[in-house]
Protein backbone atom coordinates (compact mmCIF):
# COMPACT_ATOMS: atom_id res chain seq x y z
CA UNK A 1 0.00 0.00 0.00
CA UNK A 2 0.92 3.39 -0.12
CA UNK A 3 2.65 5.21 2.01
CA UNK A 4 2.38 8.21 4.50
CA UNK A 5 4.75 9.70 6.11
CA UNK A 6 4.45 11.83 9.65
CA UNK A 7 6.87 13.45 11.74
CA UNK A 8 7.69 13.95 14.10
CA UNK A 9 6.17 11.00 15.90
CA UNK A 10 6.34 12.49 19.46
CA UNK A 11 6.98 16.01 20.52
CA UNK A 12 7.38 17.82 24.52
CA UNK A 13 6.93 21.34 24.19
CA UNK A 14 6.34 24.28 26.41
CA UNK A 15 3.32 26.01 27.20
CA UNK A 16 2.70 28.50 24.58
CA UNK A 17 5.01 27.57 21.54
CA UNK A 18 3.87 26.23 18.73
CA UNK A 19 4.24 22.60 17.55
CA UNK A 20 4.09 21.70 13.52
CA UNK A 21 3.24 18.46 12.69
CA UNK A 22 3.81 17.08 8.82
CA UNK A 23 2.00 14.60 6.90
CA UNK A 24 3.68 13.40 3.61
CA UNK A 25 2.68 11.41 1.19
CA UNK A 26 5.50 9.46 -0.40
CA UNK A 27 4.72 7.77 -3.29
CA UNK A 28 0.62 9.14 -4.06
CA UNK A 29 -0.68 12.71 -4.74
CA UNK A 30 -2.86 13.06 -2.06
CA UNK A 31 -5.97 15.41 -3.02
CA UNK A 32 -7.72 15.08 0.35
CA UNK A 33 -5.65 14.83 3.85
CA UNK A 34 -7.94 15.03 7.18
CA UNK A 35 -6.45 15.64 10.80
CA UNK A 36 -7.39 13.22 14.00
CA UNK A 37 -6.91 13.94 17.47
CA UNK A 38 -7.31 11.27 20.05
CA UNK A 39 -7.53 12.30 23.96
CA UNK A 40 -6.60 9.04 25.86
CA UNK A 41 -8.98 6.21 26.38
CA UNK A 42 -11.18 8.08 23.47
CA UNK A 43 -12.00 7.39 19.90
CA UNK A 44 -10.41 9.04 17.24
CA UNK A 45 -12.24 12.22 16.21
CA UNK A 46 -11.82 14.55 13.24
CA UNK A 47 -10.43 17.25 13.62
CA UNK A 48 -10.38 18.96 9.94
CA UNK A 49 -10.06 18.05 6.17
CA UNK A 50 -8.03 19.65 4.05
CA UNK A 51 -8.19 19.96 -0.12
CA UNK A 52 -5.10 20.83 -1.71
CA UNK A 53 -5.20 24.68 -2.75
CA UNK A 54 -8.38 25.07 -0.49
CA UNK A 55 -8.67 26.19 2.78
CA UNK A 56 -9.29 23.41 5.12
CA UNK A 57 -12.92 22.30 6.53
CA UNK A 58 -12.98 22.44 10.65
CA UNK A 59 -15.32 19.86 12.30
CA UNK A 60 -17.48 21.97 15.16
CA UNK A 61 -15.79 22.86 18.03
CA UNK A 62 -12.40 22.70 16.57
CA UNK A 63 -10.17 25.98 16.90
CA UNK A 64 -9.54 27.04 13.24
CA UNK A 65 -6.99 29.45 14.59
CA UNK A 66 -5.72 27.78 17.02
CA UNK A 67 -5.17 24.75 14.83
CA UNK A 68 -3.63 25.98 11.39
CA UNK A 69 -3.66 23.34 8.36
CA UNK A 70 -1.76 24.04 5.40
CA UNK A 71 -2.19 22.13 2.26
CA UNK A 72 -0.17 23.94 -0.26
CA UNK A 73 0.98 20.62 -2.51
CA UNK A 74 -0.19 17.78 -3.38
CA UNK A 75 2.02 15.59 -1.03
CA UNK A 76 2.60 17.79 1.94
CA UNK A 77 -0.76 18.82 4.67
CA UNK A 78 0.56 20.89 8.10
CA UNK A 79 -0.82 20.89 11.43
CA UNK A 80 0.05 23.70 13.48
CA UNK A 81 -0.94 24.06 17.19
CA UNK A 82 -0.37 27.61 18.25
CA UNK A 83 -0.05 28.86 21.39
CA UNK A 84 -0.07 25.24 23.07
CA UNK A 85 -1.89 24.76 26.34
CA UNK A 86 -1.30 21.03 28.47
CA UNK A 87 -5.08 20.58 27.44
CA UNK A 88 -3.75 19.85 24.22
CA UNK A 89 -1.73 17.09 25.03
CA UNK A 90 -2.98 14.32 22.70
CA UNK A 91 -2.45 11.75 19.82
CA UNK A 92 -2.73 13.68 16.57
CA UNK A 93 -2.77 11.33 13.26
CA UNK A 94 -3.31 12.13 9.70
CA UNK A 95 -4.59 10.33 6.73
CA UNK A 96 -4.13 10.94 2.87
CA UNK A 97 -5.98 9.90 0.10
CA UNK A 98 -6.21 10.07 -3.43
CA UNK A 99 -9.87 11.06 -4.36
CA UNK A 100 -13.05 9.86 -3.74
CA UNK A 101 -13.54 6.36 -3.04
CA UNK A 102 -9.85 5.55 -2.90
CA UNK A 103 -8.21 3.81 -0.07
CA UNK A 104 -7.12 6.24 2.73
CA UNK A 105 -3.77 5.57 4.08
CA UNK A 106 -2.95 6.64 7.66
CA UNK A 107 0.31 8.45 8.92
CA UNK A 108 1.98 6.93 12.33
CA UNK A 109 0.53 10.12 14.56
CA UNK A 110 1.92 11.96 16.75
CA UNK A 111 2.20 12.45 20.27
CA UNK A 112 2.12 15.79 21.63
CA UNK A 113 2.76 16.56 25.17
CA UNK A 114 2.44 19.74 26.37
CA UNK A 115 4.41 21.15 29.58
CA UNK B 1 4.39 -6.17 14.13
CA UNK B 2 0.96 -5.64 14.28
CA UNK B 3 -1.24 -6.62 11.38
CA UNK B 4 -5.32 -6.08 10.77
CA UNK B 5 -7.05 -7.59 8.09
CA UNK B 6 -10.35 -7.10 7.42
CA UNK B 7 -12.80 -9.56 5.36
CA UNK B 8 -14.42 -9.31 3.07
CA UNK B 9 -13.07 -5.85 1.69
CA UNK B 10 -16.50 -5.83 -0.69
CA UNK B 11 -19.75 -6.49 0.40
CA UNK B 12 -22.75 -5.97 -1.61
CA UNK B 13 -26.39 -6.54 0.13
CA UNK B 14 -29.69 -5.86 -0.60
CA UNK B 15 -31.52 -3.78 2.16
CA UNK B 16 -32.81 -5.21 5.34
CA UNK B 17 -30.37 -7.73 5.56
CA UNK B 18 -28.31 -8.48 8.77
CA UNK B 19 -24.98 -8.44 8.58
CA UNK B 20 -21.22 -9.47 9.57
CA UNK B 21 -17.91 -7.57 8.83
CA UNK B 22 -15.02 -9.18 10.30
CA UNK B 23 -11.63 -7.84 11.06
CA UNK B 24 -8.89 -9.75 13.18
CA UNK B 25 -5.14 -8.89 14.31
CA UNK B 26 -1.92 -10.64 15.20
CA UNK B 27 -1.25 -9.21 18.11
CA UNK B 28 -3.50 -9.77 21.15
CA UNK B 29 -1.34 -6.76 22.79
CA UNK B 30 -3.82 -4.36 22.67
CA UNK B 31 -5.51 -1.38 24.80
CA UNK B 32 -8.35 -1.20 22.51
CA UNK B 33 -10.14 -2.05 18.76
CA UNK B 34 -12.50 0.86 17.28
CA UNK B 35 -14.73 0.81 14.20
CA UNK B 36 -14.87 3.52 11.87
CA UNK B 37 -16.97 4.91 9.20
CA UNK B 38 -15.97 6.57 6.49
CA UNK B 39 -18.11 8.19 3.82
CA UNK B 40 -17.04 8.68 -0.01
CA UNK B 41 -14.09 11.83 0.20
CA UNK B 42 -14.84 12.37 3.98
CA UNK B 43 -13.13 11.57 7.07
CA UNK B 44 -13.60 8.56 9.70
CA UNK B 45 -16.63 8.63 11.84
CA UNK B 46 -15.95 6.68 15.10
CA UNK B 47 -18.33 4.27 15.53
CA UNK B 48 -17.88 1.97 18.47
CA UNK B 49 -14.48 1.71 20.48
CA UNK B 50 -13.67 -1.79 22.77
CA UNK B 51 -11.24 -1.35 25.43
CA UNK B 52 -9.44 -4.39 25.77
CA UNK B 53 -11.30 -5.39 29.07
CA UNK B 54 -14.49 -5.33 27.28
CA UNK B 55 -16.25 -8.16 25.39
CA UNK B 56 -18.48 -6.15 23.46
CA UNK B 57 -20.41 -2.16 22.80
CA UNK B 58 -23.46 -1.69 21.44
CA UNK B 59 -24.99 1.51 19.59
CA UNK B 60 -28.11 1.49 17.99
CA UNK B 61 -28.57 -1.19 15.25
CA UNK B 62 -24.69 -1.65 15.40
CA UNK B 63 -22.81 -4.45 17.74
CA UNK B 64 -19.00 -4.99 18.10
CA UNK B 65 -17.28 -7.73 19.69
CA UNK B 66 -14.03 -8.39 20.75
CA UNK B 67 -12.24 -11.39 21.24
CA UNK B 68 -8.79 -10.38 22.55
CA UNK B 69 -7.07 -13.85 23.11
CA UNK B 70 -7.64 -15.00 19.48
CA UNK B 71 -7.31 -11.48 17.58
CA UNK B 72 -10.67 -11.17 16.42
CA UNK B 73 -13.77 -8.61 16.41
CA UNK B 74 -17.15 -8.39 14.41
CA UNK B 75 -19.27 -5.54 13.88
CA UNK B 76 -22.64 -6.71 13.58
CA UNK B 77 -25.23 -4.71 11.41
CA UNK B 78 -29.04 -4.96 12.20
CA UNK B 79 -31.35 -4.67 9.47
CA UNK B 80 -29.76 -2.64 7.23
CA UNK B 81 -30.42 0.50 5.10
CA UNK B 82 -28.72 2.34 2.15
CA UNK B 83 -27.60 5.33 4.65
CA UNK B 84 -25.23 2.61 5.75
CA UNK B 85 -22.87 2.11 2.21
CA UNK B 86 -19.88 3.56 3.21
CA UNK B 87 -16.23 1.71 4.07
CA UNK B 88 -16.00 0.29 7.38
CA UNK B 89 -12.43 0.23 8.89
CA UNK B 90 -11.25 -0.97 12.20
CA UNK B 91 -8.19 -0.14 13.91
CA UNK B 92 -6.32 -1.37 16.67
CA UNK B 93 -4.06 0.29 19.21
CA UNK B 94 -0.93 -0.91 21.23
CA UNK B 95 1.55 0.40 22.85
CA UNK B 96 3.05 3.55 22.13
CA UNK B 97 -0.36 4.52 20.82
CA UNK B 98 0.30 3.47 17.58
CA UNK B 99 -2.78 2.55 15.49
CA UNK B 100 -3.25 -0.36 13.02
CA UNK B 101 -5.49 0.22 10.91
CA UNK B 102 -7.53 -3.03 8.73
CA UNK B 103 -7.59 -1.82 4.59
CA UNK B 104 -11.68 -1.67 5.55
CA UNK B 105 -14.78 -3.33 4.08
CA UNK B 106 -16.43 -1.41 1.66
CA UNK B 107 -20.11 -1.89 2.01
CA UNK B 108 -22.88 -1.64 -0.89
CA UNK B 109 -26.67 -1.69 0.70
CA UNK B 110 -28.77 -1.66 -2.03
CA UNK B 111 -32.70 -0.25 -2.06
Amino acid sequence: GAVVSQHPSRVICKSGTSVKIECRSLDFQATTMFWYRQFPKQSLMLMATSNEGSKATYEQGVEKDKFLINHASLTLSTLTVTSAHPEDSSFYICSASGGLWTEAFFGQGTRLTVV
Amino acid sequence: KQEVTQIPAALSVPEGENLVLNCSFTDSAIYNLQWFRQDPGKGLTSLLLIQSSQREQTSGRLNASLDKSSGRSTLYIAASQPGDSATYLCAVQAAGNMLTFGGGTRLMVKP
